[in-house]
């Protein structure tokens, strides 16, 4: 089965702190977003990546950045973070390869508080 | 840009009942994906099914099917015999055949089962 996992299920920081969220796959995966979900807006892309030291915008990427350094993790910064990245975290992982092309796996979430 | 749009926030089906969610996208494209994934109460999202918008027969997996009507931009996924277990939060998503697998999301449908 594959496996996505993030660092934290729940996590409070304060404004202004420098924040990692860091996502893990184990199933070999070319590709991972990073998306935050809010009530009534759904998933947005923040950033994903298609290989190792790449990365792409999505639909939101201000005041994120993204670091691949290794095909199996994707981490999730917020340089300096405000309230208004108060938000549910959502890492996911798929691949051009296989019987599950393209089809995206998630990880649990990570449900960050900035206070 | 595409678009994705579920205009029901909220669903409630009696147990063993059937109950239809809703989902409209905007797209020039021809060839794409159309997805809906569920996202149980603390748990992980997962695939529920998925369509090719080349194929004209509708996808059906167990007690899900969907109603896809090209033409018309509508995608709407049917649940027969609904269990309690199928209590979460719905999501339909776009993903264009060339932009590498990302991921354009609805709002989501909270559905209810009531036993």
């Amino acid at each position: 089965d594959v496996k996505v996992t993030q660092s934290s299920r729940y996590l409070v920081k304060r404004t202004g702190e420098k924040v990692f969220l860091e996502c893990v796959q184990d199933m070999d995966h070319e590709n991972m977003f990073w998306y935050r979900q809010d009530p009534g807006l759904g998933l947005r892309l923040i950033y994903f990546s298609y290989d190792v030291k790449m990365k792409e915008k999505g639909d939101i990427p201000e005041g994120y950045s993204v670091s691949r350094e290794k095909k199996e993790r994707f981490s999730l910064i917020l340089e300096s973070a405000s309230t208004n990245q108060t938000s549910m975290y959502l890492c996911a992982s798929s691949s051009y390869r296989g019987p599950s092309y393209n089809e995206q796996f998630f990880g649990p979430g990570t449900r960050l508080t900035v206070l | 840009a595409q678009t994705v749009t579920q205009s029901q926030p909220e669903m409630s089906v009696q147990e063993a009942e059937t109950v239809t969610l809703s989902c409209t996208y905007d797209t020039s494209e021809s060839d794409y994906y159309l997805f809906w994934y569920k996202q149980p109460p603390s748990r992980q999202m997962i695939l529920v099914i998925r369509q090719e918008a080349y194929k004209q027969q509708n996808a059906t997996e167990n007690r899900f099917s969907v109603n896809f009507q090209k033409a018309a931009k509508s995608f709407s996924l049917k649940i027969s015999d609904s269990q309690l277990g199928d209590a979460a939060m719905y999501f339909c998503a776009y993903r264009s055949n060339n932009q590498g697998g990302k991921l354009i999301f609805g709002q989501g449908t909270e559905l209810s089962v009531k036993p």
